[in-house]
């Protein structure tokens, strides 16, 4: 079945700058992606969701890349600020079974200002 | 109003015991999900369920049982909690895996 490979596990950056988290999956047929962020002691909650072929889309202080052809999600926190500390995941929806998705094992950034 | 609710939101239970941990929702979703989330594993998938009197297998069942007794109500019961069942368990609703999951707060089961 679908595998999701997420690093790195923990980073750690200063205050302003960027923070760059990446997963590989192993489907190729695999559609939905997407990026949660979980808060300390909170619960996860989407930051955004893509599907295109090759696709970069830009939220509010972030970047995720999409790159089918060598099966590659990335997110990347641009200008990182305190705000930003928190665990993140990303999610795949393998062809195999379209009824869930396949979660990274996350990464926890701290930014220290 | 928070739209996926989840009790107990900790629980203490000793070996042996059977756990009941209950989910709620309120966003008209037909799929729910109940994962559990372990230091460096992420969340992995328990069980789901896609129509009420329902459930399917997930990718960690064993050990766990699902119930889904109506679109709004989706249960994971511990028959016999062991240690290794200490985690927190999150519960999801969504419209289907193309679509975002709405997550509950948590439930922190510690099992003595």
């Amino acid at each position: 079945g679908e595998q999701v490979e997420q690093r790195p596990p923990h980073l750690s950056v200063r205050e302003g700058d960027s923070a760059v988290i990446t997963c590989t999956y192993t489907d190729p047929n695999s559609y939905y992606f997407f990026w949660y962020k979980q808060e300390p002691g909170a619960s996860l909650q989407l930051l955004m969701k893509v599907f295109s072929s090759t696709e970069i889309n830009e939220g509010q202080g972030f970047t995720v890349l999409l790159n089918k052809k060598d099966k590659r999600l990335s997110l990347n926190l641009t200008a990182a600020h305190p705000g930003d500390s928190a665990a993140y995941f990303c999610a795949v929806s393998p062809s195999s079974n379209t009824n869930k998705v396949v979660f990274g094992t996350g990464t926890r950034l701290q930014v220290l200002p | 109003e928070a739209a996926v609710t989840q009790s107990p939101r900790s629980k203490v239970a000793v070996t042996g015991g059977k756990v009941t941990l209950s989910c709620h929702q309120t966003n008209n979703h037909d799929y729910m999900y109940w994962y559990r989330q372990d230091t460096g594993h992420g969340l992995r998938l328990i069980h789901y369920s896609y129509v009420a009197d329902s459930t399917e297998k997930g990718d960690i069942p064993d050990g766990y049982k699902a119930s889904r007794p109506s679109q709004e109500n989706f249960s994971l019961i511990l028959e016999l909690a062991s240690l290794s069942q200490t985690a927190v368990y999150f519960c999801a609703s969504s419209d289907g895996a193309y679509a975002e999951q709405f997550f509950g707060p948590g439930t922190r089961l510690t099992v003595l």
